[in-house]
Protein backbone atom coordinates (compact mmCIF):
# COMPACT_ATOMS: atom_id res chain seq x y z
CA UNK A 1 0.00 0.00 0.00
CA UNK A 2 0.89 3.49 -0.36
CA UNK A 3 3.60 5.27 2.04
CA UNK A 4 3.35 8.81 2.75
CA UNK A 5 6.61 10.62 4.92
CA UNK A 6 6.35 14.24 6.12
CA UNK A 7 8.76 16.61 7.08
CA UNK A 8 9.55 18.13 9.17
CA UNK A 9 7.07 17.62 12.01
CA UNK A 10 7.27 21.07 13.21
CA UNK A 11 8.19 24.58 12.06
CA UNK A 12 8.35 27.70 13.42
CA UNK A 13 8.92 30.55 10.67
CA UNK A 14 9.13 34.40 11.51
CA UNK A 15 5.75 36.31 10.31
CA UNK A 16 6.62 37.51 6.66
CA UNK A 17 9.18 34.70 6.00
CA UNK A 18 7.94 31.52 3.75
CA UNK A 19 7.75 28.25 4.89
CA UNK A 20 8.11 24.71 3.24
CA UNK A 21 6.70 21.17 3.81
CA UNK A 22 8.11 18.40 1.78
CA UNK A 23 6.08 14.84 1.45
CA UNK A 24 7.36 11.56 -0.05
CA UNK A 25 5.41 9.03 -1.28
CA UNK A 26 5.79 5.05 -2.07
CA UNK A 27 3.69 4.42 -4.72
CA UNK A 28 4.25 5.61 -8.41
CA UNK A 29 0.70 5.24 -9.23
CA UNK A 30 -0.67 7.57 -7.28
CA UNK A 31 -1.98 10.59 -8.73
CA UNK A 32 -3.44 13.27 -6.93
CA UNK A 33 -2.15 14.97 -3.92
CA UNK A 34 -4.07 17.11 -1.93
CA UNK A 35 -3.08 19.58 1.48
CA UNK A 36 -4.88 19.74 4.23
CA UNK A 37 -5.22 22.24 6.95
CA UNK A 38 -6.18 21.77 10.13
CA UNK A 39 -6.45 24.86 12.79
CA UNK A 40 -6.61 24.33 16.51
CA UNK A 41 -9.91 22.76 17.90
CA UNK A 42 -11.09 23.15 14.25
CA UNK A 43 -11.51 20.05 11.44
CA UNK A 44 -9.30 19.43 8.63
CA UNK A 45 -10.06 21.39 5.35
CA UNK A 46 -8.51 20.77 2.34
CA UNK A 47 -6.16 24.23 0.76
CA UNK A 48 -4.97 22.94 -2.79
CA UNK A 49 -4.64 20.23 -4.58
CA UNK A 50 -2.59 18.82 -7.18
CA UNK A 51 -2.75 16.19 -10.17
CA UNK A 52 0.06 14.38 -11.79
CA UNK A 53 -0.54 16.12 -14.86
CA UNK A 54 0.44 19.24 -13.43
CA UNK A 55 4.25 20.06 -11.89
CA UNK A 56 2.75 23.44 -9.91
CA UNK A 57 -0.35 24.89 -9.03
CA UNK A 58 -0.66 28.60 -7.14
CA UNK A 59 -3.22 29.76 -4.63
CA UNK A 60 -2.60 33.37 -3.95
CA UNK A 61 -0.04 32.71 -1.18
CA UNK A 62 0.53 29.27 -1.23
CA UNK A 63 1.54 26.64 -3.77
CA UNK A 64 1.88 23.24 -4.18
CA UNK A 65 5.20 21.03 -6.42
CA UNK A 66 5.28 17.90 -7.45
CA UNK A 67 8.16 15.65 -8.63
CA UNK A 68 6.91 12.45 -9.75
CA UNK A 69 10.27 11.32 -11.01
CA UNK A 70 11.58 11.54 -7.37
CA UNK A 71 7.90 10.94 -6.01
CA UNK A 72 7.78 14.09 -3.55
CA UNK A 73 5.40 17.56 -3.83
CA UNK A 74 6.25 20.16 -1.25
CA UNK A 75 3.38 22.77 -0.09
CA UNK A 76 5.01 26.62 0.05
CA UNK A 77 3.46 29.11 1.79
CA UNK A 78 4.98 32.66 1.31
CA UNK A 79 4.44 36.21 2.94
CA UNK A 80 3.55 34.34 6.02
CA UNK A 81 0.88 35.66 8.55
CA UNK A 82 -0.23 34.74 11.94
CA UNK A 83 -3.36 32.73 10.58
CA UNK A 84 -1.56 30.73 8.86
CA UNK A 85 -0.25 28.83 12.05
CA UNK A 86 -1.73 25.14 12.07
CA UNK A 87 -1.27 21.43 11.65
CA UNK A 88 -0.76 20.89 7.87
CA UNK A 89 -1.61 17.24 6.37
CA UNK A 90 -0.22 15.88 3.02
CA UNK A 91 -2.11 13.33 1.16
CA UNK A 92 -1.85 10.80 -1.92
CA UNK A 93 -3.53 8.62 -3.46
CA UNK A 94 -4.35 6.96 -7.21
CA UNK A 95 -7.50 9.14 -7.97
CA UNK A 96 -9.57 11.66 -6.18
CA UNK A 97 -11.69 10.56 -4.14
CA UNK A 98 -14.49 10.93 -6.20
CA UNK A 99 -13.38 8.73 -8.49
CA UNK A 100 -13.20 5.18 -7.20
CA UNK A 101 -12.86 3.33 -4.64
CA UNK A 102 -9.13 4.93 -4.04
CA UNK A 103 -8.63 6.01 -0.15
CA UNK A 104 -6.41 8.93 0.73
CA UNK A 105 -3.30 7.60 2.68
CA UNK A 106 -2.49 11.19 4.92
CA UNK A 107 0.83 11.78 5.85
CA UNK A 108 1.80 12.17 9.76
CA UNK A 109 0.97 16.30 9.87
CA UNK A 110 3.33 19.31 10.14
CA UNK A 111 2.84 22.08 12.92
CA UNK A 112 3.89 25.39 11.66
CA UNK A 113 4.30 28.12 13.85
CA UNK A 114 4.06 31.88 13.01
CA UNK A 115 6.28 33.77 15.04
CA UNK A 116 4.81 37.74 15.23
CA UNK B 1 -26.56 23.96 5.38
CA UNK B 2 -24.77 21.20 3.60
CA UNK B 3 -22.34 19.64 6.00
CA UNK B 4 -20.89 16.88 8.39
CA UNK B 5 -22.25 16.94 11.68
CA UNK B 6 -20.36 15.01 14.92
CA UNK B 7 -22.36 14.83 18.45
CA UNK B 8 -20.82 15.23 20.84
CA UNK B 9 -18.51 17.39 20.65
CA UNK B 10 -16.62 16.46 23.54
CA UNK B 11 -17.65 13.11 25.91
CA UNK B 12 -15.71 12.11 29.16
CA UNK B 13 -16.54 8.75 30.12
CA UNK B 14 -16.19 6.38 32.26
CA UNK B 15 -14.40 2.57 31.74
CA UNK B 16 -16.63 -0.22 30.75
CA UNK B 17 -19.26 2.02 29.42
CA UNK B 18 -20.58 1.87 25.74
CA UNK B 19 -21.07 4.90 23.81
CA UNK B 20 -21.75 5.68 20.33
CA UNK B 21 -20.20 8.77 18.86
CA UNK B 22 -22.63 10.09 15.79
CA UNK B 23 -21.78 11.46 12.26
CA UNK B 24 -24.29 12.51 10.02
CA UNK B 25 -23.87 14.56 6.33
CA UNK B 26 -26.43 16.00 4.69
CA UNK B 27 -24.40 16.11 1.27
CA UNK B 28 -25.42 13.10 -0.38
CA UNK B 29 -22.17 11.32 -0.04
CA UNK B 30 -22.07 7.79 -0.40
CA UNK B 31 -18.21 7.67 0.94
CA UNK B 32 -17.93 7.88 4.77
CA UNK B 33 -14.75 7.46 7.18
CA UNK B 34 -13.77 7.28 10.54
CA UNK B 35 -10.25 8.71 11.65
CA UNK B 36 -8.61 8.19 15.07
CA UNK B 37 -6.40 11.12 15.33
CA UNK B 38 -3.29 10.98 17.95
CA UNK B 39 -2.10 13.85 20.35
CA UNK B 40 0.49 13.73 18.34
CA UNK B 41 -1.59 14.97 15.22
CA UNK B 42 -1.59 11.72 13.13
CA UNK B 43 -4.46 10.41 11.12
CA UNK B 44 -5.14 6.96 11.66
CA UNK B 45 -8.17 5.43 9.23
CA UNK B 46 -10.31 2.93 11.45
CA UNK B 47 -13.39 2.46 9.22
CA UNK B 48 -14.98 3.05 5.75
CA UNK B 49 -17.51 2.92 4.27
CA UNK B 50 -18.78 3.40 0.33
CA UNK B 51 -22.94 3.09 0.61
CA UNK B 52 -24.98 1.89 2.53
CA UNK B 53 -24.70 -1.61 4.14
CA UNK B 54 -21.17 -1.45 2.69
CA UNK B 55 -18.53 -1.08 6.02
CA UNK B 56 -14.81 -1.75 5.98
CA UNK B 57 -12.16 -2.23 8.56
CA UNK B 58 -8.93 1.18 8.19
CA UNK B 59 -5.25 0.59 8.04
CA UNK B 60 -5.31 1.28 12.41
CA UNK B 61 -7.20 -1.76 14.10
CA UNK B 62 -9.54 -0.44 16.18
CA UNK B 63 -12.14 -2.18 18.66
CA UNK B 64 -14.95 -0.03 17.43
CA UNK B 65 -17.60 -0.88 14.98
CA UNK B 66 -19.61 0.94 12.30
CA UNK B 67 -22.86 0.77 10.82
CA UNK B 68 -24.17 2.29 7.79
CA UNK B 69 -28.04 1.86 7.29
CA UNK B 70 -28.45 5.42 5.89
CA UNK B 71 -27.06 7.17 3.53
CA UNK B 72 -26.58 10.08 5.63
CA UNK B 73 -25.46 8.06 8.59
CA UNK B 74 -22.44 6.85 10.10
CA UNK B 75 -22.04 5.80 13.90
CA UNK B 76 -19.36 4.51 15.76
CA UNK B 77 -19.84 1.93 18.96
CA UNK B 78 -17.02 1.28 21.44
CA UNK B 79 -18.71 -1.38 23.70
CA UNK B 80 -16.76 -1.02 26.10
CA UNK B 81 -14.58 1.84 26.74
CA UNK B 82 -10.89 1.95 28.00
CA UNK B 83 -8.27 4.72 28.53
CA UNK B 84 -6.87 3.52 25.69
CA UNK B 85 -9.72 4.83 23.68
CA UNK B 86 -9.01 8.15 25.04
CA UNK B 87 -8.14 10.23 21.56
CA UNK B 88 -10.04 12.54 19.04
CA UNK B 89 -12.76 10.96 16.80
CA UNK B 90 -13.06 12.44 13.08
CA UNK B 91 -15.51 11.41 10.45
CA UNK B 92 -15.08 12.14 6.97
CA UNK B 93 -17.24 11.89 3.44
CA UNK B 94 -16.57 12.20 -0.01
CA UNK B 95 -18.63 11.75 -3.06
CA UNK B 96 -18.43 9.47 -6.37
CA UNK B 97 -17.94 11.56 -9.21
CA UNK B 98 -16.84 15.28 -7.43
CA UNK B 99 -13.49 16.10 -8.31
CA UNK B 100 -12.37 17.10 -4.85
CA UNK B 101 -11.01 15.82 -1.40
CA UNK B 102 -12.89 14.68 1.44
CA UNK B 103 -15.20 17.34 3.88
CA UNK B 104 -14.26 16.50 7.58
CA UNK B 105 -16.61 16.83 10.57
CA UNK B 106 -15.54 18.83 13.34
CA UNK B 107 -14.40 15.80 15.52
CA UNK B 108 -15.53 14.00 18.96
CA UNK B 109 -12.42 14.33 21.47
CA UNK B 110 -13.12 11.26 23.99
CA UNK B 111 -11.48 10.64 27.13
CA UNK B 112 -12.34 6.97 28.88
CA UNK B 113 -11.43 7.59 32.70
Amino acid sequence: GENVEQHPSTLSVQEGDSAVIKCTYSDSASNYFPWYKQELGKRPQLIIDIRSNVGEKKDQRIAVTLNKTAKHFSLHITETQPEDSAVYFCAASKTPPGFGNEKLTFGTGTRLTIIP
Amino acid sequence: EADIYQTPRYLVIGTGKKITLECSQTMGHDKMYWYQQDPGMELHLIHYSYGVNSTEKGDLSSESTVSRIRTEHFPLTLESARPSHTSQYLCASSEFGLNYGYTFGSGTRLTVV
